[in-house]
């Protein structure tokens, strides 16, 4: 299949500062990727969509000026956490998908991010 | 929401078939099922997908029910490095078509 990368892999930062993660699509071009949260014992949440070239589409709940995404090519988006706080920390998982959204094509998961905040 | 239901929990014996079924009543004709299973700390892996058709590949089979209301992953014999979390998904449409994902199936394989 596919592959997506993400980097970094973990990262411990302060509270207050801020913090970039990289989504890659290695083989193909991402029109669209996905950006997820994971905290431990529980399913992914969506966090947002974001197409290529344009704003990301932030699902309810989400704070939009807090989880920063950029999708500027067609092979890296990236997520910016500001001002992180203790509670932000959490696994981030973005995901991938090639072509126009139609139903029968699939995406590819990034091998998540590990953020902690202190 | 998510729009499937699958058992939280399940084992199965190392060597034998992992049945893992999946129930999604309110799928749309074009809503394709899709199966992801995530290993503790990665990103989920893409398993299989389908729309109607039994579909069968290197990793598993796809069994879904002529109503489509509901459908069952099969690991025809399942590993200890089968042991994960198990998702289901119905695809959201009406564009970007995204992915939410249910609670899952944590699937145990027994040595």
């Amino acid at each position: 299949g596919a592959v997506v990368s993400q980097h970094p892999s973990w990262v411990i930062c302060k509270s207050g500062t801020s913090v970039k993660i990289e989504c890659r699509s290695l083989d193909f071009q991402a029109t669209t990727m996905f950006w997820y949260r994971q905290f431990p014992k529980q399913s992914l949440m969506l966090m947002a969509t974001s197409n290529e070239g344009s704003k990301a589409t932030y699902e309810q709940g989400v704070e939009k000026d807090k989880f920063l995404i950029n999708h500027a090519s067609l092979t890296l988006s990236t997520l910016t956490v500001t001002s992180a706080h203790p509670e932000d920390s959490s696994f981030y998982i973005c995901s991938a998908r090639s072509g126009t959204a139609s139903p029968g094509n699939t995406i590819y998961f990034g091998e998540g991010s590990w953020l902690t905040v202190v | 929401d998510a729009k499937t239901t699958q058992p939280p929990s399940m084992d199965c014996a190392e060597g034998r078939a992992a049945n893992l079924p999946c129930n999604h009543s309110t799928i749309s004709g074009n809503e394709y099922v899709y199966w992801y299973r995530q290993i503790h700390s990665q990103g989920p892996q893409y398993i299989i997908h389908g729309l109607k058709n039994n579909e069968t590949n290197e990793m598993a089979s796809l069994i879904i029910t002529e109503d489509r209301k509901s459908s069952t992953l099969i690991l025809p014999h399942a590993t200890l490095r089968d042991t994960a979390v198990y998702y289901c998904i119905v695809r959201v449409g009406g564009g970007t078509y995204k992915y939410i994902f249910g609670t899952g199936t944590r699937l145990k394989v027994l040595a």
